[in-house]
């Protein structure tokens, strides 16, 4: 089965400083990996996805990610954070044969300050 | 175009009481999902659908029930409600075949108290 680990529940930052927020995933077989993102009192909205391909990822709202197969890792960037980012973002990973549920990661809080 | 919407917004229940939670999608999605979310352990799927009429258990599925009567609607149920209930839970779809098993969309979420 899969799993998914955000080793940091909450990461503050001040505005326009980079930010790196962490996934790392588990799974024995190949996965497709996501990043959503929830702004307060909101669902969720799709950041990013891998799929395949080209390992650096470009998502919505200047965010991109790394996917790394050998440190299992999803890692999430942005080169300068604005206030407007504070958000819970969930990294979350399937497998890449047939329907198989999403699993979510536990969130990492981002607080972005002036 | 409204996407995901969800009925209500919030509601408190009391112990034992009964609720339908609503959740309609327009996008012509075959896949629906209802996941809870609760503070410090992410979202977790309670029940899902693949298409009308089908249903099939998540992760923590105990205490719920669901039904797919209609493709567009997904109503998740909760016969005799319990404080460890309480949550936020969303509504999510997703469109069928290969491409569309890669994003979900999702609800603005219901806010449930049980005391």
């Amino acid at each position: 089965a899969q799993s998914v680990t955000q080793l940091d529940s909450q990461v503050p930052v001040f505005e326009e400083a980079p930010v790196e927020l962490r996934c790392n995933y588990s799974s024995s077989v190949s996965v497709y990996l996501f990043w959503y993102v929830q702004y307060p009192n909101q669902g969720l909205q799709l950041l990013l996805k891998y799929l395949s391909g080209s390992t650096l990822v470009k998502g919505i709202n200047g965010f991109e990610a790394e996917f790394n197969k050998s440190q299992t890792s999803f890692h999430l960037r942005k080169p300068s954070v604005h206030i407007s980012d504070t958000a819970e973002y969930f990294c979350a990973v399937k497998m890449n044969t047939g329907f198989q549920k999403l699993v979510f990661g536990t969130g990492t809080r981002l607080l972005v300050s002036p | 175009n409204a996407g995901v919407t969800q009925t209500p917004k919030f509601r408190v229940l009391k112990t034992g009481q009964s609720m339908t939670l609503l959740c309609a999608q327009d996008m012509n999605h075959e896949y629906m999902y209802w996941y809870r979310q609760d503070p410090g352990m992410g979202l977790r799927l309670i029940h899902y659908s693949v298409g009308e009429g089908t249903t099939a258990k998540g992760e923590v599925p105990d205490g719920y029930n669901v039904s797919r009567l209609k493709k567009q609607n997904f109503l998740l149920g909760l016969e005799s409600a319990a404080p460890s209930q309480t949550s936020v839970y969303f509504c999510a779809s997703s469109s069928g075949g290969t491409s569309g098993l890669y994003e979900q969309y999702f609800g603005p979420g219901t806010r449930l108290t049980v005391t």
